[in-house]
């Protein structure tokens, strides 16, 4: 059973660049949640899936920040035109409902720096 | 809205010592999940132990175990036999059961190990 995956691990990009992460969940995780975390800081909740549903966005996900899921199984987030304070780790973490447990597994991070 | 209090900025602690780390919430809610995550310097975020809110048994696993004070709104974390691997960044997070499953995360504790 492999946890879950995120590519690429660390993006440098300049300021008013798109880009595009990608998180592997647990195979059989049905939820998927993306979160970020600035220096010394825990993680923030942007959003969270059931399956191929976005079901909750938070307030930190300007109209900049779109995430996707096709089919239920890996899951995007894309920034567009990137800005300065969007520099963080991004985090995806994923959980089985209605399995008896809401734990959820985190990936490795994609840490972003924007120029 | 819950919040999530870490009092303790860093700590440090011999090795073979005990240590433990503070966490406070703050809701409103009855039925709700606790964690304690850890996240080594350059490594992803993992589980450490969690609790149940409706469970008065103090979770415990292996060297780790927590302080449960629901009244209190208090989740301390002790750490026995403290080893140098044990070194990281430690996060308490709550859960609200049966919502959306976002986690939200205190500011964390720096634990150092010194041999």
């Amino acid at each position: 059973d492999t946890g879950v995956s995120q590519d690429p691990r660390h993006k440098i990009t300049k300021r008013g660049q798109n880009v595009t992460f990608r998180c592997d969940p647990i195979s059989e995780h049905n939820r998927l949640y993306w979160y970020r975390q600035t220096l010394g800081q825990g993680p923030e909740f942007l959003t969270y899936f059931q399956n191929e549903a976005q079901l909750e966005k938070s307030r930190l996900l300007s109209d900049r920040f779109s995430a996707e899921r096709p089919k239920g199984s890996f899951s995007t987030l894309e920034i567009q035109r990137t800005e300065q304070g969007d520099s963080a780790m991004y985090l995806c973490a994923s959980s089985l409902d209605g399995g008896g447990t809401d734990t959820q597994y985190f990936g490795p991070g994609t840490r972003l720096t924007v120029l | 809205a819950q919040t999530v209090t870490q009092s303790q900025p860093e700590m440090s602690v011999q090795e073979a010592e005990t240590v433990t780390l503070s966490c406070t919430y703050d809701t409103s809610e009855n039925n709700y999940y606790l964690f304690w995550y850890k996240q080594p310097p350059s490594r992803q975020m993992i589980l450490v132990i969690r609790q149940e809110a409706y469970k008065q048994q103090n979770a415990t696993e292996n060297r780790f175990s927590v302080n449960f004070q629901k009244a209190a709104k208090s989740f301390s974390l002790k750490i026995s036999d403290s080893q140098l691997g044990d070194t990281a960044m430690y996060f308490c997070a709550f859960m609200k059961h049966g919502g959306q499953g976002n986690l939200i995360f205190g500011k964390g504790t720096k634990l150092s190990v010194k041999p």
